[in-house]
Parts: C-alpha cells; sequence; structure tokens
C-alpha cells in the first residue's frame, strides 16, 4: 500500500545542533508520488515547510533540505543547526495528484533546547 | 490572496448528539477541497475530498459525511457523535498542483 514511515519523537537537540529526521514512504500505487514535509508550530496550524514532486531533486526552506530518493524510497529531513524556533511537530507526506490522495506520516515532535 | 477559515476552533460534545464543522476558502474559484482527521496521538487521516460543488469522494468511513454546498465551502457533520470522533479535524484546499492549504483545525472533544 501507499504509506509513510517517520522518526518516532520527540526529538530533542541542542540549539546549533545538527537535525535529521529520517522518512521513507511506500508508493506502491502511485505513479508520480510527490513529496512533502510540514510543520505544525505551537497553537499554529500546518504550514506546508517544502515539497519536492521530481526523484532525485532537492527541496530547501528555512535552512532545512531534503532530497526526493527514489532508489531508497527516502525524503529524509536535515539542518545543518537548528534554532530554538524550530521546536515543532514536523510531518512527511506523500501526494498522489491523480486520485487527491495525501498520506501523512505520524509526525516527528521536534524539541530544541537552548 | 486565498484564505481559508475552519470553524469553530474548538468543541465539546455529547456522545449522540449532532456535528457540523465548516470551512470556508476565499480568493480561489473551484478548488479541491479535503478534511483530515488526527486522533489524539495518531495519525492524520484523509476523510472527503471535493473536485467540485456537490460532488464528494469519500476515503475513510467514521461515521462521518461531508457536503460541499458552494465552491468555497465544505462541511463536515454526523448526526450522532461517537466518542471516537474525538480529535484535531484540518481542512484544506489545493489547486490541483500539489499545492495543499491547511486551516488552524478544529478540537473536538466527544464526552
Amino acid at each position: 500500500g501507499d504509506s509513510v514511515t517517520q522518526t518516532e519523537g520527540p526529538v530533542t537537540v541542542s540549539e546549533s545542533e545538527s537535525l535529521i529526521i529520517n522518512c521513507t514512504y511506500s508508493a506502491t500505487s502511485i505513479a508520480y508520488p510527490n513529496l512533502f514535509w510540514y510543520v505544525r508550530y505551537p497553537g499554529e496550524g500546518l504550514q506546508l515547510l517544502l515539497k519536492v514532486i521530481t526523484a532525485g531533486q532537492k527541496g530547501s526552506s528555512r535552512g532545512f533540505e531534503a532530497t526526493y530518493n527514489k532508489e531508497t524510497t527516502s525524503f529524509h529531513l536535515q539542518k545543518a543547526s537548528v534554532q530554538e524556533s524550530d521546536s515543532a511537530v514536523y510531518y512527511c507526506a506523500l501526494g498522489d495528484d491523480s486520485n487527491n490522495r495525501i498520506f501523512f506520516g505520524d509526525g516527528t515532535q521536534l524539541v530544541v533546547k537552548p | 490572496a486565498q484564505t481559508i477559515h475552519q470553524w469553530p476552533v474548538a468543541e465539546i460534545k455529547a456522545v449522540g448528539s449532532p456535528l457540523s464543522l465548516g470551512c470556508t476558502i476565499k480568493g480561489k474559484s473551484s478548488p479541491n477541497l479535503y478534511w483530515y482527521w488526527q486522533a489524539t496521538g495518531g495519525t492524520l487521516q484523509q476523510l472527503f475530498y471535493s473536485i467540485t460543488v456537490g460532488q464528494v469522494e469519500s476515503v475513510v468511513q467514521l461515521n462521518l459525511s461531508a457536503s460541499r454546498p458552494k465552491d468555497d465551502q465544505f462541511i463536515l457533520s454526523t448526526e450522532k457523535l461517537l466518542l471516537s470522533h474525538s480529535g484535531f479535524y484540518l481542512c484544506a484546499w489545493s489547486g490541483g498542483n500539489s499545492d495543499y492549504t491547511f486551516g488552524s483545525g478544529t478540537r473536538l472533544l466527544v464526552i
């Protein structure tokens, strides 16, 4: 089936440390999967952080980046140096435009300590 | 600019009571509209989607229904709430090009 698996949270890192949140996907019935990272800051709605719709491409935003790797079916989120303001819940998602579907991972809570 | 507004922000309802959650999109004609639900500690699941007025497709059966009475409005409802309906409900729209915009959500507690 179609699904997303991501790092189980909470993930706790200290400010200025590097971060990686793993995401792998299964897209058995999706011809052209699109991949997303969404973020939900405390008290706010879900916001798009970055998206990549072409395998092999990298998306980046606010210092975060993720590469769409079709061979390993992965879309890991990385940041070289996190800030306290990055504390939030991060969701990896798999989109299927032809069927108007989007599948979310369980979300990873990131806690950045000052 | 497009805006998406969900209401109410939060609800506490009794088991067996009716529910109606709303979502309005402004600034975009003929959007694709979606409802998602997340149980506490659970995964965000897509419930319904609609690509045109009057047409709604069900993705997950949860004893809920959805309607799209106008181009810019998407309603989620049930006549009898269950405890299992508690959670977080999100509305979203897209232009059909992988750009999904989500509302701020409605927190529902069924007691």
